[in-house]
C-alpha cells in the first residue's frame, strides 16, 4: 500500500541553521503531498502541498519540490528561528484508489531550535 | 477561517467506563476524520465520515465506534475504556478528496 517515510525523531539546530527534513513515499501516480506543521498544544496545519512533478510548494520561508523520480518532497529552510520548533508531518493524499479520502502520513519530525 | 470543535478538551475515565468525544466543523465539509496520536506513531486514523448517515473503517478501529448524526457532527465512542486508549485524540475535516484537512485543538483522555 501507499506509505511515507521521513526522518524519524528529533532534529536540534541552532537558530539560522539550515533545515532539511527528508520524506520519500511510496505511491503510484501522482498522489498530492503534502508538509503539515504542529505546535504545543494544537492540532496539525498545512504549510503547503504540491501535486504534480517539479511543483514546488513554500510558505513561511520552508519549502519542497515534488520530485517523482526520486520519488521525494524534502522540506528545507534556509535559517531555521527558535519559533520553528515544532513537528512537522509529510504526507500524502492518493489520486488512484477507489477511497482516497484519507491521507498517509510519516511518523512526524520533531524540531527544536536552540538560540 | 475553517473551524473544528472537539468537546471535551480532557477527560478522565476509569477502566470500563463509557465515553463520548465530541467534534464539530461549521466548514459545510464533507469529509470528517477522527485520529489518535501518541509518541512514536504519529497520526492514526480510527474512524472517517464522508457525509452524515456514511462511515468507514480506519487503520486502528478496534475498542472504538464513532457517528456521524449531521454534517457537521461526528462523535467518537469508548465503550469500555481500556488504558491503552490513553491517548491525544484528534478530529478533523476537509472539502473533498485532496483539499486541507483542518484539525481541531485535541481531547486528551486519560483512562485510569
Amino acid at each position: 500500500g501507499d506509505s511515507v517515510t521521513q526522518t524519524e525523531g528529533q532534529v536540534a539546530l541552532s537558530e539560522e541553521d539550515f533545515l532539511t527534513i527528508h520524506c520519500n513515499y511510496s505511491a503510484s501516480g501522482y498522489p498530492t503531498l503534502f508538509w503539515y506543521v504542529q505546535y504545543p498544544g494544537e492540532g496539525p496545519q498545512l504549510l503547503f502541498r504540491a501535486s504534480r512533478d517539479k511543483e514546488k510548494g513554500s510558505s513561511r520561508g520552508f519549502e519542497a519540490t515534488y520530485d517523482k523520480g526520486t520519488t521525494s518532497f524534502h522540506l528545507r529552510k534556509a535559517s531555521v528561528q527558535e519559533s520553528d520548533s515544532a513537528v512537522y508531518y509529510c504526507a500524502l493524499s492518493a489520486l488512484n484508489v477507489g477511497d482516497n479520502s484519507k491521507l498517509i502520513w510519516g511518523l512526524g519530525t520533531s524540531l527544536v531550535v536552540n538560540p | 477561517e475553517a473551524a473544528v470543535t472537539q468537546s471535551p478538551r480532557n477527560k478522565v475515565t476509569v477502566t470500563g467506563g463509557n465515553v463520548t468525544l465530541s467534534c464539530r466543523q461549521t466548514n459545510s465539509h464533507n469529509y470528517m476524520y477522527w485520529y489518535r496520536q501518541d509518541t512514536g506513531h504519529g497520526l492514526r486514523l480510527i474512524h472517517y465520515s464522508y457525509g452524515a448517515g456514511n462511515l468507514q473503517i480506519g487503520d486502528v478501529p478496534d475498542g472504538y465506534k464513532a457517528t456521524r448524526t449531521t454534517q457537521e457532527d461526528f462523535f467518537l465512542l469508548l465503550e469500555l475504556a481500556s488504558p491503552s486508549q490513553t491517548s491525544l485524540y484528534f478530529c478533523a475535516s476537509r472539502r473533498d478528496r485532496n483539499t486541507e484537512v483542518f484539525f481541531g485543538k485535541g481531547t486528551r483522555l486519560t483512562v485510569v
